[in-house]
């Protein structure tokens, strides 16, 4: 268990609809980062919040957004979802920004958009 | 554009033997590479690199980084089945206005077979 948690673990939805989801880094840990995971793609860096701001930003489409809370939990929004959203979505954590600091993995979200 | 390769994409070996993987990379401003063993969800770490010719050892397995011809190896010695999963590589680079980002190769692919 790497101690960061994300929820769901599955979603079905259907195109056009927005979902929103979640994740808690382990106790301690400033850095949070979203990736996105699907078959022909591998695995894309999407957006890392350090201590409640943006710090850097990959792949993320406009239709995605995210935010770091106070408590340092992170949401990834995602909204008018195509077919082609349907992914392993990944949250990660780390001690501090990205300097190369190892960062833990959640067991990931799997989004199916139908 | 930034980008990480690794190779193979899939191997197949028997237990016992001994295995080598690639990653290369071809980005600006490099600070790091890090390795990755994911197998059912969550990639978890390996190594973290960043001097160039210091090889990293944990048990079986072991990294080294050639700054010079922008590679990484990862070695895996006396490989077991529980060794079969994806190794992904991932290169930490400085990105535009001074954010770092995090790019992942493809990942390796290895079964280890009885």
């Amino acid at each position: 268990d790497s101690g960061v948690t994300q929820t769901p673990k599955h979603l079905i939805t259907a195109t056009g609809q927005r979902v929103t989801l979640r994740c808690s880094p382990r106790s301690g840990d400033l850095s949070v980062y979203w990736y996105q995971q699907s078959l022909d793609q591998g695995l894309q860096f999407l957006i890392q919040y350090y201590n409640g701001e943006e710090r850097a930003k990959g792949n993320i489409l406009e239709r995605f957004s995210a935010q770091q809370f106070p408590d340092l939990h992170s949401e990834l929004n995602l909204s008018s979802l195509e077919l082609g959203d349907s992914a392993l979505y990944f949250c990660a954590s780390s001690v501090a920004g990205l300097r190369g600091a190892e960062a833990f993995f959640g067991q990931g979200t799997r989004l199916t958009v139908v | 554009e930034d980008k990480v390769v690794q190779s193979p994409l899939s191997l197949v070996v028997h237990e016992g033997d001994t295995v080598t993987l690639n990653c290369s990379y071809e980005v600006t401003n490099f600070r790091s590479l890090l390795w990755y063993k994911q197998e059912k969800k969550a990639p978890t770490f390996l190594f973290m690199l960043t001097s160039s010719g210091i090889e990293k050892k944990s048990g079986r397995l072991s990294s080294i980084l050639d700054k010079k011809e922008l590679s990484s190896i990862l070695n895996i010695t006396a490989t077991q089945t529980g060794d079969s999963a994806i190794y992904l590589c991932a290169v930490e680079f400085l990105f535009e206005g001074g954010s770092e980002k995090l790019v992942f190769g493809k990942g390796t692919k290895l079964t280890v077979n009885p």
